[in-house]
C-alpha cells in the first residue's frame, strides 16, 4: 500500500512570512494529492489539490508543487496570517483510497 | 443542500460497551469512507462502502469493528466491547462516484471510552 511521510511536524512562522510543508509518497502509481487544513475539533477541509499530470497549482496565497520523479509534493503558504494557524495534512490517492500524512501543526506568530 | 451528517457528534462509552456511529452521505452520494483519527495523529483509512457492499476493509481492525451501508438509511460503524484505545475522532466522507478528489468529510464523531 501507499505510505506518506510529512515534515515538519511543527512549524512556527512570523506573520507575513512564508511557510512550506513537505510530503513524500512511496507508490509511483498515486495520482492525486490533496492538502487539508484542520482546526481544533473540526473536520479536515480541502484547501488545494493537484493531479499527477500537473507540476504546480496556485490559489491566491496557497500553492502546491509536485515532483513525480522524486515522489514528493509541497504546500507553500505566502504572506501568512494568524488565521492560517492550524494542523495541515497532505494525502496521496492510490486506487481512489486516500493515505494521509501525520500532520504539521503550523503556528503563525503575530 | 445538506452536507455529510454524522451523529452523534460526541459519544461516551464505558469499557466493554458497544458504540454505534452513523453517517448520512450527501444527497446523491452512494459511496462512503470511514477514517479514524487518534489524538495528535493523522487520519487513517478504515473502510470503503457502496450501498449494500463493502468494497475495501483493509484498514479495519480484525476484531470488534464492523461497518455497513444498507440500501436505506445511514452507514453505521459499529465497535463492540470498546477499549480505551478506541477513543478517537471518527470521520466519514461521502462521494458520488467513489473518486478520491470528490470526497466530502462529515463533522466527525468523537468517541471517548472511560
Amino acid at each position: 500500500g501507499e505510505n506518506v511521510e510529512q515534515h515538519p511536524s511543527t512549524l512556527s512562522v512570523q506573520e507575513g512570512d512564508s511557510a512550506v510543508i513537505k510530503c513524500t509518497y512511496s507508490d509511483s502509481a498515486s495520482n492525486y494529492f490533496p492538502w487539508y487544513k484542520q482546526e481544533l475539533g473540526k473536520r479536515p477541509q480541502l484547501i488545494i489539490d493537484i493531479r499527477s499530470n500537473v507540476g504546480e497549482k496556485k490559489d491566491q496565497r496557497i500553492a502546491v508543487t509536485l515532483n513525480k520523479t522524486a515522489k514528493h509534493f509541497s504546500l507553500h503558504i505566502t504572506e501568512t496570517q494568524p488565521e492560517d494557524s492550524a494542523v495541515y495534512f497532505c494525502a496521496a490517492s492510490l486506487n481512489e483510497k486516500l493515505t494521509f500524512g501525520t500532520g504539521t501543526r503550523l503556528t503563525i506568530i503575530p | 443542500n445538506a452536507g455529510v451528517m454524522q451523529n452523534p457528534r460526541h459519544l461516551v462509552r464505558r469499557r466493554g460497551q458497544e458504540a454505534r456511529l452513523r453517517c448520512s452521505p450527501m444527497k446523491g452520494h452512494s459511496h462512503v469512507y470511514w477514517y479514524r483519527q487518534l489524538p495528535e495523529e493523522g487520519l487513517k483509512f478504515m473502510v470503503y462502502l457502496q450501498k449494500e457492499n463493502i468494497i475495501d476493509e483493509s484498514g479495519m481492525p480484525k476484531e470488534r469493528f464492523s461497518a455497513e451501508f444498507p440500501k436505506e438509511g445511514p452507514s453505521i460503524l459499529r465497535i463492540q466491547q470498546v477499549v480505551r484505545g478506541d477513543s478517537a475522532a471518527y470521520f466519514c466522507a461521502s462521494s458520488p462516484m467513489g473518486l478520491a478528489y470528490e470526497q466530502y468529510f462529515g463533522p466527525g464523531t468523537r468517541l471517548t471510552v472511560t
